[in-house]
């Protein structure tokens, strides 16, 4: 399998702009989590969700915030309007959900935002 | 909520020594503590977990100790090798319906040759 795939890599934005982040999680897999890391916050999750179902957004830091998983294969997250303060590296991570506490978690290689 | 706190935060070995990282978290209700390594421009990728009912867990080079009482747990990489170098994160969940991690700040591993 070809792992998480998160596009694109890196964004350039200006202050204002709406910003979407995408993201293909594994085949099979039935969780789906975006998370932010900063140098400041370090690594920390803004949404969690099953079976293309939101369960947790208690991260999502704003409303400027939104993601969505219209089918199995494919999430988005949505930042509108952009400020630089959003700038940060946002990964996308997958995992096959059975309920047990030991569910791994496969991170794809992040997008790297930046917000003048 | 939990939080967790990791040290130190960067640790230069020779090729060859030990390391070690330690973490601590503040909710006994957590259950499962999971080693993630970030090598530069990737994202975290599991090495090795442990369970609240696990005192210590090897694979290969590399353990994973925890003691519930003090709330703590500790990474420990032997015969370390220049490829071992990353960031190292530890985390803590507990069982809220999903696997909830809450991360530590990070440990940048830098092996010498």
């Amino acid at each position: 399998d070809a792992g998480v795939i998160q596009s694109p890599r890196h964004e350039v934005t200006e202050m204002g702009q709406e910003v979407t982040l995408r993201c293909k999680p594994i085949s099979g897999h039935n969780s789906l989590f975006w998370y932010r890391q900063t140098m400041m916050r370090g690594l920390e999750l803004l949404i969690y969700f099953n079976n293309n179902v939101p369960i947790d957004d208690s991260g999502m830091p704003e409303d400027r915030f939104s993601a969505k998983m219209p089918n199995a294969s494919f999430s988005t997250l949505k930042i509108q309007p952009s400020e630089p303060r959003d700038s940060a590296v946002y990964f996308c991570a997958s995992s096959f959900r059975t309920g047990a506490i030991t569910d791994t978690q496969y991170f794809g290689p992040g997008t790297r935002l930046t917000v003048l | 909520g939990e939080n967790v706190e990791q040290h130190p935060s960067t640790l230069s070995v020779q090729e060859g020594d030990s390391a070690v990282i330690k973490c601590t978290y503040s909710d006994s209700a957590s259950n499962y503590f999971p080693w993630y390594k970030q090598e530069l421009g990737k994202g975290p990728q599991l090495i090795i977990d442990i369970r609240s009912n696990v005192g210590e867990k090897k694979d290969q080079r590399i353990a994973v100790t925890l003691n519930k009482t003090a709330k703590h747990f500790s990474l420990h990489i032997t015969e370390t090798q220049p490829e071992d170098s990353a960031v190292y994160f530890c985390a803590a969940s507990m069982n809220t319906g999903f696997q909830k991690l809450v991360f530590g700040t990070g440990t940048r591993l830098l092996v010498s040759p």
